[in-house]
């Protein structure tokens, strides 16, 4: 597609609740990124997937998060029984590859709340 | 390690006036440096990077930044600003070339007066 698309946009849940987050980057990115943007705060990154590679998952805060990448098509960040510090915006990005040369195109985010 | 520091998380700026957006930085080897702009209901998007040479950084919509080593700042500037400059900014840091592991600032909300 012409850029990153996110869905939903936004999603409502009770605590407790399992959520997927749905990113689509542009065709041909083989590299992928999974941010989470707290309110007033910057970007925290959390998953990187680069082709076939394994992901480097240094980011990820907890075990309830999680995330999978089919080649280089379609992700998923999955959280897991959520809890209300969960309540962020989440923001996918993807670029032609990891080298600082490549610009990242981020998506517009999802923006989750648990109540 | 590294890490960002965005002095002033809101800035108005009158139509015309001079941008400055500061942004100070730590990092343990020789840094690339980001700034991105958000406006309202989008995604980021890359204003300008620093990774070596110039210190003197050229972005879109006329905006740019200095790589100032002894003082660890990476600081925009725009001459005269827009209304449609009125967006949040987020300076970055990366100590690899890997831009999307990098660190980022809580970021600076600029207002923009007629």
């Amino acid at each position: 597609g012409a850029g990153v698309s996110q869905s939903p946009s936004n999603k409502v849940t009770e605590k407790g609740k399992d959520v997927e987050l749905r990113c689509d980057p542009i065709s041909g990115h083989t590299a992928l990124y999974w941010y989470r943007q707290r309110l007033g705060q910057g970007l925290e990154f959390l998953i990187y997937f680069q082709g076939n590679s394994a992901p480097d998952k240094s980011g990820l805060p907890s075990d309830r998060f999680s995330a999978e990448r089919t080649g280089e098509s379609v992700s998923t960040l999955t959280i897991q029984r959520t809890q209300q510090e969960d309540s962020a915006v989440y923001l996918c990005a993807s670029s032609l590859s990891q080298v600082w040369a490549n610009v990242l195109t981020f998506g517009a985010g999802s923006r989750l709340t648990v109540l | 390690a590294q890490s960002v520091t965005q002095l002033g998380s809101h800035v108005s700026v009158s139509e015309g006036a001079l941008v400055l957006l500061r942004c100070n930085y730590s990092s343990s080897v020789p840094p690339y440096l980001f700034w991105y702009v958000q406006y309202p209901n989008q995604g980021l998007q890359l204003l300008l990077k620093y990774t070596t040479g110039a210190t003197l950084v050229k972005g879109i919509n006329g905006f740019e930044a200095e790589f100032k080593k002894s003082e660890t700042s990476f600081h925009l500037t725009k001459p005269s600003a827009h209304m449609s400059d009125a967006a949040e900014y987020f300076c970055a840091v990366s100590d690899s070339t890997n831009a999307g592991k990098s660190t980022f600032g809580d970021g600076t909300t600029l207002t923009v007066k007629p």
